[in-house]
């Protein structure tokens, strides 16, 4: 596998259900993180991680639980969701310590909350 | 106030024509960076293109090509000979500062491209 990779691609849940999501990056990255993106809004940065240290929570309700067990793994925990958090998530990755960091992007999860 | 804006939500183009999507950001940071994606109806975000505010030059990469007017704020993507290949999301987004080595991103709202056969 190169890249980073996303699992599952599509998740249905209900609103008391307990699932997570599972982000794997193959590019030796130390910097990871979780992105909301929404209908007609743009992507929204929820969670940061770097060197396994979470360095941003961007406002984001305790339903999302962040893991990150490594520098090459970042899970999001999901639970009790309200149907607004129907969305695509995205994890990225980057080096974060060159002067020019370019985040890459895994393919994504869409969930739906019902 | 917004940090990062696309004013064309859809844009319609023929193909093998160029195409430039719009892109103005505000900053008050010297040091940023600039960056276009490209999102396929499958919804991975592909990385285009970047643009550092400290460069000389504009940036190209193949077909793309960044017109980065800094006095302006813009810093929009040009893609010359679009394919059918090219019909997708575009967004533009701005790396300010930094979160302890980690880089934060701010997106638009992104452009709708359709090329047309």
């Amino acid at each position: 596998e190169t890249g980073v990779t996303q699992t599952p691609r599509h998740l249905v849940m209900g609103m008391t259900n307990k699932k997570s999501l599972k982000c794997e990056q193959h590019l030796g990255h130390n910097a990871m993180y979780w992105y909301k993106q929404s209908a007609k809004k743009p992507l929204e940065l929820m969670f940061v991680y770097n060197f396994k240290e979470q360095t941003e929570n961007n406002s984001v309700p305790s339903r999302f639980s962040p893991e990150c067990p490594n520098s090459s793994h970042l899970f999001l925990h999901l639970h009790t969701l309200q149907p607004e958090d129907s969305a695509l998530y995205l994890c990225a990755s980057s080096q974060s310590d060159r002067g020019r960091e370019t985040q890459y992007f895994g393919p994504g999860t869409r969930l739906l909350v019902l | 106030a917004q940090k990062i804006t696309q004013t064309q939500p859809g844009m319609f183009v023929q193909e093998k024509e160029a195409v430039t999507l719009d892109c103005t950001y505000d900053t008050s940071d010297p040091s940023y960076g600039l960056f276009w994606y490209k999102q396929p109806s499958s919804g991975e975000m592909i990385f285009l293109i970047y643009q550092g505010s400290y460069d000389q030059q504009n940036a190209t990469e193949g077909r793309y090509s960044l017109n980065f007017q800094k006095a302006r704020k813009s810093a929009n993507l040009v893609i010359s000979a679009s394919q059918l290949g090219d019909s997708a999301m575009y967004f533009c987004a701005m790396r300010e500062g930094s979160i302890q080595g980690a880089q934060k991103l701010v997106f638009g709202q992104g452009t709708r491209l359709t090329i047309n056969p």
